[in-house]
């Protein structure tokens, strides 16, 4: 059972590039998040779904943009990288709204 | 916004001692959610509490919830050397879906 899967584990990426962060998940789980993790902090929540169709801001919204056209998959976009994006990404989803949260492994972004 | 709040932000204990991290909202909470993540690990859920006053436990680990739900509280007997890592608490922000997570408390266990 794959759980939450993120691609990739790790990426370099140069000023202003931009590039999409892909989360998976195999649990048919109507919420997905998506959160950074900046060195030795907290996550932050950068936007969230509850079901496909359907997305909402989060603590941290800037920069970035998601989609959720299938219940699997919840994307993650970054269209002009900058440095302050530096951090790792983890993706999460849930069965409900007050249900526990099953982590992917994380993508590790630089951004150079 | 909504702030969650963890207190220590940092732990040092000697294998054997109990340790105790606490978590305060600026709002009440619906519920509360607690969460393990081991050092390059990715966050792993404990247990969810609801209930005001609600105490739970799971073998050297005790959650509680305030009466007031707007704190919490993670209590580990003797720690081990495979409590290792951050815990975090985590609530949802009033009337969203939003969870929110708290600052952390990162423990080391020396052994």
């Amino acid at each position: 059972n794959a759980g939450v899967t993120q691609t990739p584990k790790f990426r370099i990426l140069k000023i202003g590039q931009s590039m999409t962060l892909q989360c998976t998940q195999d649990m048919n789980h109507n919420y997905m998040y998506w959160y950074r993790q900046d060195p030795g902090m907290g996550l932050k929540l950068i936007y969230y779904s509850v079901g496909a169709g359907i997305t909402d801001k989060g603590e941290v919204p800037n920069g970035y943009n998601v989609s959720r056209s299938t219940t699997e998959d919840f994307p993650l976009r970054l269209e002009l990288a900058a440095p302050s994006q530096t951090s790792v990404y983890f993706c999460a989803s849930g069965q409900g709204a007050n249900t526990e949260a099953f982590f992917g492994q994380g993508t590790r972004l630089t951004v150079v | 916004g909504q702030q969650v709040m963890q207190i220590p932000q940092y732990q040092h204990v000697q294998e054997g001692e109990d340790f105790t991290t606490y978590c305060n909202s600026s709002t009440t909470l619906s519920n509360i959610q607690w969460y393990k993540q081991r050092p390059g690990g990715h966050p792993v859920f404990l247990i969810q509490l609801v209930k005001s006053g609600e105490v739970k436990k799971q073998k050297r680990l005790t959650f509680q919830f305030g009466e007031a739900k707007k704190n919490s509280s993670l209590h580990i007997t003797a720690t081990q050397t495979t409590d290792v890592g951050t815990y975090f608490c985590a609530g949802p922000a009033s009337g969203t879906y939003k969870y929110i997570f708290g600052t952390g408390t990162r423990l080391k266990v020396l052994a």
